[in-house]
């Protein structure tokens, strides 16, 4: 498996409070994905990075910030959290992307209530 | 924009029983295709995957899919499932023109009753 932690795996938090969550890479790999994954939709991109302080929406962005400040380090914000972004998260990483080589490896996913 | 469609959202086997899942996808020009599997609980690990070359692309676990230009299909298939095998399954396609990022189909949940 790719070496990809997530950080906490699971947290139980209020509407209106803001959450971050960590993903950690030891592959060096330069690109770095948030997703979301809701029964019925699949997973859905939020936020991408394509290098330190590079990083572009998604599909579903709205109510989500990113930040990437080291090449191993992409974390995911929800600046106030709603009982909508109750989710599991996931984030990959790929080395290259838009060519014939790129492939994304998952995390292990931070569960996320938000009450 | 591309898309990816698993029309089965459900399927419930027999062990030993033969299986196929489909995936279909909208884009028309060159892509990269993948299907994921999910075991319950735990993350997506990569089952195969079609860059080029060979349609036929033979994966980890005795799965393999055949990649089918002509219908925009990429399913995936086994001869054989194991009870291990319940687990979620999805299909992604990525596009290689444009800025368009990988994107993955509703998952097809399979049940294999022992």
């Amino acid at each position: 498996d790719a070496g990809i932690t997530q950080s906490p795996r699971h947290k139980v938090t209020e509407t209106g409070t803001p959450v971050t969550l960590r993903c950690h890479q030891t592959e060096n790999h330069r690109y770095m994905y948030w997703y979301r994954q809701d029964p019925g939709h699949g997973l859905r991109l939020i936020h991408y990075s394509y290098g330190v302080k590079d990083t572009d929406k998604g599909e579903v962005s709205d109510g989500y910030s990113v930040s990437r400040s080291k090449t191993e380090d992409f974390l995911l914000t929800l600046e106030s959290a709603t009982s909508s972004q109750t989710s599991v998260y996931f984030c990959a990483i790929s080395e290259s992307e838009g060519s014939r080589a790129d492939t994304q490896y998952f995390g292990p996913g931070t569960r996320l209530t938000v009450l | 924009a591309q898309s990816v469609s698993q029309h089965n959202h459900h399927v419930i086997l027999s062990e030993a029983a033969s299986l196929e899942l489909g995936c279909n996808y909208s884009y028309g020009g060159t892509v990269n295709l993948f299907w994921y599997v999910q075991y319950p609980g735990q993350h997506l690990q990569l089952l195969l995957k079609y860059f080029s070359g060979d349609p036929l692309v033979k994966g980890i676990k005795g799965f393999e899919a055949e990649f089918i230009k002509s219908k925009f299909s990429f399913n995936l298939r086994k001869p054989s499932v194991q009870w291990s095998d319940t687990a979620e399954y999805f299909c992604a396609v990525n596009a290689l023109e444009g800025n368009e990022k990988l994107t993955f189909g509703t998952g097809t949940r399979l049940t294999i009753i022992p």
